[in-house]
């Protein structure tokens, strides 16, 4: 059922640095994709958004990058922060639809 | 204004048998969506309840079945459990059905079928 391939599946930054975590989509009708954040015990909460009619979208020390040609689309986030250590899932769908497809997720960990 | 909460949080079960799990939707939200999120795995979507009807189904048998509330609130059952139904299973809430509404989700109830 998994439409949205995700990697890398760990990711180790140091305080400061850039994290980068990237996905690919097949089909090419999702647009709509979303990146959400999980902490331990707790669910997924919405972290950012991207149509595929924009290139790249930044909220804060968090940017999406769209690709629409070559079907992938990534999270940077700058300054990465012990508070970022989480997983991430990023997500496709039609907006017409109901049906999220989620990526397999990155444990994120920053070292101090 | 309260979140969204699941219950019970942790759940064991045996083969075979039958287990409901509860969803308290946000205030105001009129859809809630289920999914399974196996260990390392991102979430599965099982199927979505807009105004106490079900409004479209992932690739999950019939034994997982739900109902939606005048309250909105919702119900996941599956009947027959298997091994592999072990897994954490989350509630989302939205204001309405299409998947650009944002998604506010529950902490999840674990299941562990032995």
């Amino acid at each position: 059922q998994q439409q949205v391939k995700q990697s890398p599946q760990s990711l180790i930054v140091q305080k400061g640095g850039i994290s980068i975590i990237n996905c690919a989509y097949e089909n090419t009708a999702f647009d709509y994709f979303p990146w959400y954040q999980q902490f331990p015990g707790k669910g997924p909460a919405l972290l950012i958004a991207i149509r595929p009619d924009v290139s790249e979208k930044k909220e804060g020390r968090f940017t999406i990058s769209f690709n629409k040609s070559a079907k992938q689309f990534s999270l940077h986030i700058m300054d990465s922060q012990p508070g970022d250590s989480a997983t991430y899932f990023c997500a496709a769908s039609i907006s017409e639809g109901n049906d999220m497809r989620f990526g397999a997720g990155t444990r994120l960990t920053v070292k101090p | 204004e309260t979140g969204v909460t699941q219950s019970p949080t942790h759940l064991i079960k045996t083969r075979g048998q039958q287990v409901t799990l509860r969803c308290s939707s946000q205030s105001g939200h009129n859809t809630v969506s289920w999914y399974q999120q196996a260990l390392g795995q991102g979430p599965q979507f099982i199927f979505q309840y807009y105004r106490e009807e079900e409004n479209g189904r992932g690739n999950f048998p019939p034994r997982f079945s739900g109902l939606q509330f005048p309250n909105y609130s919702s119900e996941l059952n599956v009947n027959a459990l298997e091994l592999d139904d072990s897994a954490l299973y989350l509630c989302a809430s939205s204001l309405g059905a299409q998947p650009s509404y944002e998604q506010y989700f529950g902490p999840g109830t674990r299941l562990t079928v032995t």
